[in-house]
């Protein structure tokens, strides 16, 4: 089992460019989630789904967009990248579950910087 | 909203000291309580969690107990390792409108944990 993958792990954009992130799961969790990392800010959720189909919305949606059309990919796209998305990038997936209590596994992350 | 506030760090102890982060949280209802750590170059993982009040959640010789009263999850560990160094993020899930969890989480701002030899 790999778990949470995703791709790539670091990449360097100029602004106005855009780029697609990759997140793959192998554990046939329903529910998957972008979120962002910001020092001093915590995760902050972008966009997430709760099924393969089915996108929302997060926190902080503006600017990214996401598709889900496999259940085991969620993929998070910048149409036109921006400094202020300079950030780390995690994936997480879950199982679905009618409580609250439910873990999220998280991958490794991805490292992107808008210059 | 709801929202999570963890202690400032960064917090540098030496090894075998007692280690304790403090968490609060603002959320209607009952929220399940969770401490995910991320260890350098990784991604997050559970720690321990806690899904009603005096509910005390443990792992790897961690505890936090659910506090409704003061609506607190202070993460504790009696004798810390150098291999405990890492990022400390208290969070919450709560029910979504209608029963259905999405398991979204709110994250604390993270607290950066250093022990020394």
């Amino acid at each position: 089992n790999a778990g949470v993958t995703q791709t790539p792990k670091f990449r360097v954009l100029k602004t106005g460019q855009s780029m697609t992130l990759l997140c793959a799961q192998d554990m046939n969790h329903e529910y998957m989630y972008w979120y962002r990392q910001d020092p001093g800010m915590g995760l902050r959720l972008i966009h997430y789904s709760v099924g393969e189909g089915t996108t929302a919305k997060g926190e902080v949606p503006d600017g990214y967009n996401v598709s889900r059309l496999k259940k085991q990919n969620f993929l998070l796209g910048l149409e036109s990248a921006a400094p202020s998305q300079t950030s780390v990038y995690f994936c997480a997936s879950s199982r679905v579950r009618q409580t609250t209590s439910s873990e999220q596994y998280f991958g490794p992350g991805t490292r992107l910087t808008v210059t | 909203g709801d929202s999570v506030t963890q202690m400032e760090g960064p917090v540098t102890l030496s090894e075998e000291a007692f280690l304790t982060i403090n968490c609060t949280y603002t959320a209607t209802g009952y929220p399940s309580l969770f401490w995910y750590v991320q260890y350098p170059g990784e991604g997050l993982q559970l720690l321990l969690k806690a899904t009603k009040a005096d509910d005390k959640g443990s792992n790897k010789g961690f505890e936090a107990t659910y506090r409704k009263e003061t609506t607190s999850f202070h993460l504790e560990k009696g004798s810390v390792q150098v291999s405990d160094s890492a990022v400390y993020f208290c969070a919450l899930s709560r029910s979504a409108a209608g029963g259905t969890s999405y398991g979204k989480l709110t994250f604390g701002q993270g607290t950066i944990l250093t022990v020394h030899p």
